[in-house]
């Protein structure tokens, strides 16, 4: 079936740190790959998509790019700050579903000091 | 334009109990999809409805059902409630498009079963 592994948490970071949060998929089709953020007590929001190899998403500083050749989808920025404090998910769904169906990573919690 | 909105927000029910929970997608969406978040088992896919009918579905047991209306809001009912059941639930809309269709999710509804 398809899956998707994320590095564990939690990964504690000083203001202006590099931020990297590892993710790897298998998929059974062609998959679309998302990186979601879910602040305390809040749903998820998308932070950013890939939809094709060697795309690369972007928002708000962070920066992902869908490598099929090592079925990676890894999360970056450059220079992060207290607000960026979070859980961050790694998703996919397959492009042949006529559906939506996300299937998820365990989350990495990330916590940023000042 | 207005969110997802879920209702209600919290929700204490008992063992052996009924719960039915609520989501208004985002106007003019027309799938909605359901999951389930806990810290032992993340955010796993529950089922996913699209013009009424439901279009995928997870690997839950039968206890777990929904339905959607004519206007795209959705329910989803838990017959006899177990323990294990207490969860935030998240729903998600769409547009409804297959494949990488960005989904925005509710604050979701937490569900505690004792």
């Amino acid at each position: 079936g398809d899956s998707v592994t994320q590095m564990e948490g939690p990964v504690t970071l000083s203001e202006e740190a590099f931020l990297t949060i590892n993710c790897t998929y298998t998929a059974t089709g062609y998959p679309s790959l998302f990186w979601y953020v879910q602040y305390p007590g809040e749903g998820l929001q998308l932070l950013l998509k890939a939809t094709k190899a060697d795309d690369k998403g972007s928002n708000k500083g962070f920066e992902a790019t869908y490598r099929k050749e090592t079925t990676s989808f890894h999360l970056e920025k450059g220079s992060v700050q207290v607000s960026d404090s979070a859980v961050y998910f790694c998703a996919l769904t397959l492009q042949r579903d006529a559906g939506n169906k996300l299937t998820f990573g365990g989350g990495t919690r990330v916590l940023v000091k000042p | 334009k207005a969110g997802v909105t879920q209702t209600p927000r919290y929700l204490i029910k008992t063992r052996g109990q009924q719960v039915t929970l609520s989501c208004s997608p985002i106007s003019g969406h027309r799938s909605v999809s359901w999951y389930q978040q806990t810290p032992g088992q993340g955010l796993q896919f529950l089922f996913e409805y699209f013009s009424e009918t439901q279009r995928n579905k997870g690997n839950f047991p039968g206890r777990f059902s929904g339905r959607q209306f004519s206007n795209s809001r959705s329910e989803m009912n838990v017959s006899t409630l177990e323990l294990g059941d207490s969860a935030l639930y998240l729903c998600a809309s769409s547009l409804g498009q297959a494949g990488d269709t960005e989904a925005f999710f509710g604050q979701g509804t937490r569900l505690t079963v004792v």
